[in-house]
């Protein structure tokens, strides 16, 4: 069974800092893992995504991902936190066997970034 | 968000209703998601079809009815809703199936029933 875990239902952070939004999946494979982020009102938008090779993953906004295999986790960060970054942040994973392209998303973590 | 794009963004209806969501792509994709997102739950897969072909039903209720007329259309064709029904319902798309390719999603349709 494919699973994410995202296992802080909230996060909360002071501008400047940086921030770590956890996630943790399971698989029966080799994944490919994906992050989202929804503002209020609005749809998925897509930040980055871990296909293979290097480990460290950039993506939009500043926003970096670092995939461990060891770990089963794929924890996404941002060195320094912008209030504009408040937001509803979703890890997703599908596996590479996969022929019918399915997503598995957690349940979301509401990010925070006070001034 | 002009590349995915649903209306209405907001529906109302009571439980004998019968009333459809839109969602239009305007990136060239051939495969194109319905989910439905409800508080504090991950999101639900709901239907999924790949070059107008439905290859995914995830044990949706009938009352819930997906229509494909071609890859950039995608209806939901909604009858004799529950209250529990009430939920954002995202619309995705993406260049195909594949395991690498990236779902781009539309702002979604606000439904609420009475």
């Amino acid at each position: 069974a494919q699973s994410v875990a995202q296992p802080e239902d909230q996060v909360n952070v002071a501008e400047g800092n940086p921030l770590t939004v956890k996630c943790t999946y399971s698989v029966s494979g080799n994944p490919y893992l994906f992050w989202y982020v929804q503002y209020p009102n609005r749809g998925l938008q897509f930040l980055l995504k871990y296909i293979t090779g290097d480990n460290l993953v950039k993506g939009s906004y500043g926003f970096e991902a670092e995939f461990n295999k060891s770990q089963t986790s794929f924890h996404l960060k941002k060195p320094s936190a912008l209030v504009s970054d408040s937001a509803l942040y979703f890890c997703a994973v599908r596996d590479r066997g996969s022929t019918l392209g399915r997503l598995y998303f957690g349940r979301g973590t509401q990010l925070t970034v006070w001034p | 968000e002009t590349g995915v794009t649903q209306t209405p963004r907001h529906l109302v209806m009571g439980m004998t209703n019968k009333k459809s969501l839109k969602c239009e792509q305007h990136l060239g994709h051939n495969a194109m998601y319905w989910y439905k997102q409800s508080a504090k739950k991950p999101l639900e897969l709901m239907f999924v079809y790949n070059f107008k072909e439905q290859t995914e039903n995830n044990s949706v209720p009938s009352r819930f009815s997906p229509e494909c007329p071609n890859s950039s259309h995608l209806f939901l064709h909604l009858h004799t809703l529950q209250p529990e029904d009430s939920a954002l319902y995202l619309c995705a798309s993406s260049q195909d199936i594949s395991g690498t390719d990236t779902q781009y999603f539309g702002p979604g349709t606000r439904l609420t029933v009475l």
